[in-house]
């Protein structure tokens, strides 16, 4: 069975400084990973994706994410927060293959705030 | 392009009542999949549908859930006899075709409230 934490329910980040959201997974074999976004009453729109390749993936918004192997992790980060960054964000992950590595599970979501 | 529609955006319903859920996927898209969203459960899998082969069915809660996709794009979830456990934000989302890498996009999402 593939998981998901992001140890974080929320981060708060004054704007102008770095900000990280972590994640970290577990899965049978290769992983595929997945940030999305989601302000209020809205769905979730698609920020980055991690494949295969090199390590840190850069997507939307200038949010990066650095795909780390030994410790599982995917940790979502930006070099400067602006306030239209807060927003709930959620890690997921799919497996290569098998029983439901169609089907993406998700972590429970970090709540980000960025204070001006 | 257009993205994921749902509708109706907000349903609220009265329990016992039967109600159904719309999805028109992204055009050529021939994966689908719906989601649930509750404060409890987080998101969570419900049900998935690859062309025109038979769905899968393991993440539906009970069998008053059911799903249909005709014609390999629109997909209505009919929920019967809700209960107010079934209250939730029921998400759709679609991928080109079911390959892992493949990025789901995701509707706004209908807000089921059972009274």
């Amino acid at each position: 069975a593939q998981s998901v934490a992001q140890p974080e329910d929320q981060v708060n980040v004054a704007e102008g400084n770095p900000l990280t959201v972590k994640c970290t997974y577990s899965v049978s074999g290769n992983p595929y990973l997945f940030w999305y976004v989601q302000y209020p009453n809205r769905g979730l729109q698609f920020l980055l994706k991690y494949i295969t390749g090199d390590n840190l993936v850069k997507g939307s918004y200038g949010f990066e994410a650095e795909f780390n192997k030994s410790q599982t992790s995917f940790h979502l980060k930006k070099p400067s927060a602006l306030v239209s960054d807060s927003a709930l964000y959620f890690c997921a992950v799919r497996g290569y293959s098998g029983a439901g590595s169609y089907q993406l599970t998700f972590g429970k979501g970090t709540k980000l705030s960025v204070i001006p | 392009g257009a993205g994921v529609s749902q509708s109706p955006s907000n349903k609220v319903t009265e329990k016992g009542k039967d109600v159904e859920l719309r999805c028109d996927p992204i055009s050529g898209h021939t994966a689908l999949y719906w989601y649930r969203q509750s404060l409890g459960q987080g998101l969570e899998f419900l049900i998935y549908f690859q062309g025109n082969s038979a769905p899968d069915k393991s993440g539906l809660p009970s069998d008053r859930f059911s799903a249909e996709r005709t014609g390999g794009s629109v997909s209505t979830l009919t929920i019967q006899r809700t209960q107010q456990e079934d209250s939730a934000v029921y998400l759709c989302a679609s991928s080109p075709t079911s390959g892992g890498g493949n990025t789901q996009y995701f509707g706004p999402g209908t807000r089921l409230t059972v009274l």
